[in-house]
């Protein structure tokens, strides 16, 4: 069974340019969370989706910073333009049994984001 | 906003010892707490999610508690062994009335030495 596929696995860009991560929750999962981690913050929610509507965006640093869910198999988070401090690693996470309660959360294995 | 804290940052032990990592968390008013594993350079694994109702949940050689009057979890680990070797993170959540996400802890970096 196919877990939460993250692409790309690392993205090394400049200042400036524009950064677009992808992910593929687990199939069924109608819940979709994506999350950053740095060494200074740890892992904090960036927005969370249900039934692919945004539901909870208070996370998202700026308005650089966007994200969208086109259907339930794919969501993507962008950054424009990137900046040195966006640097760290993405996480994108599923879960199934509605707004997400109760059922554990299955992480991808993350994009590292390097902006130079 | 909800704050979890977990203690210690860093632990070493000799293989086959159990051990007990400690997790805080200051809004009780949760849904459930979960554990998880994290390698260095991969993503988070599951270990337990312990439900609000619930006190313990237990996988193999692994135990959580939950006491959410006191805003307290614990992790026990039976019999480390080296493979055990990874960052231990609490996570809370999701809130009542709150969002929906997880609050995390900074993590516990675990090494069982062979």
């Amino acid at each position: 069974d196919a877990g939460v596929i993250q692409s790309p696995r690392h993205e090394v860009t400049e200042m400036g340019q524009e950064v677009t991560l992808r992910c593929k929750p687990i199939s069924g999962h109608n819940s979709l969370f994506w999350y950053r981690q740095t060494m200074m913050r740890g892992l904090e929610l960036l927005i969370y989706f249900n039934n692919n509507v945004p539901i909870d965006d208070s996370g998202m640093p700026e308005d650089r910073f966007s994200a969208k869910m086109p259907n339930a198999s794919f969501s993507t988070l962008k950054i424009q333009p990137s900046e040195p401090r966006d640097s760290a690693v993405y996480f994108c996470a599923s879960s199934s049994g509605g707004r997400g309660l109760n059922q554990p959360q299955h992480f991808g294995d993350g994009t590292r984001l390097s902006i130079l | 906003k909800q704050e979890v804290t977990q203690i210690p940052a860093a632990l070493s032990v000799p293989e086959g010892e159990n051990l007990v990592l400690n997790c805080s968390f200051t809004d009780s008013a949760i849904y459930n707490l979960q554990w998880f594993r994290q390698d260095p350079g991969k993503g988070l694994t599951s270990l337990l999610l312990i439900q609000s109702s619930q006190r313990e949940q237990t996988s193999g050689r692994l135990n959580a508690s939950l006491d959410k009057s006191s805003g307290r979890s614990t992790l026990y680990i039976a019999a480390s062994q080296p493979g055990d070797s990874a960052t231990y993170l609490c996570a809370a959540g999701p809130g009542r009335g709150g969002a929906d996400g997880l609050t995390f802890g900074k993590g516990t970096h675990l090494i069982i030495q062979p």
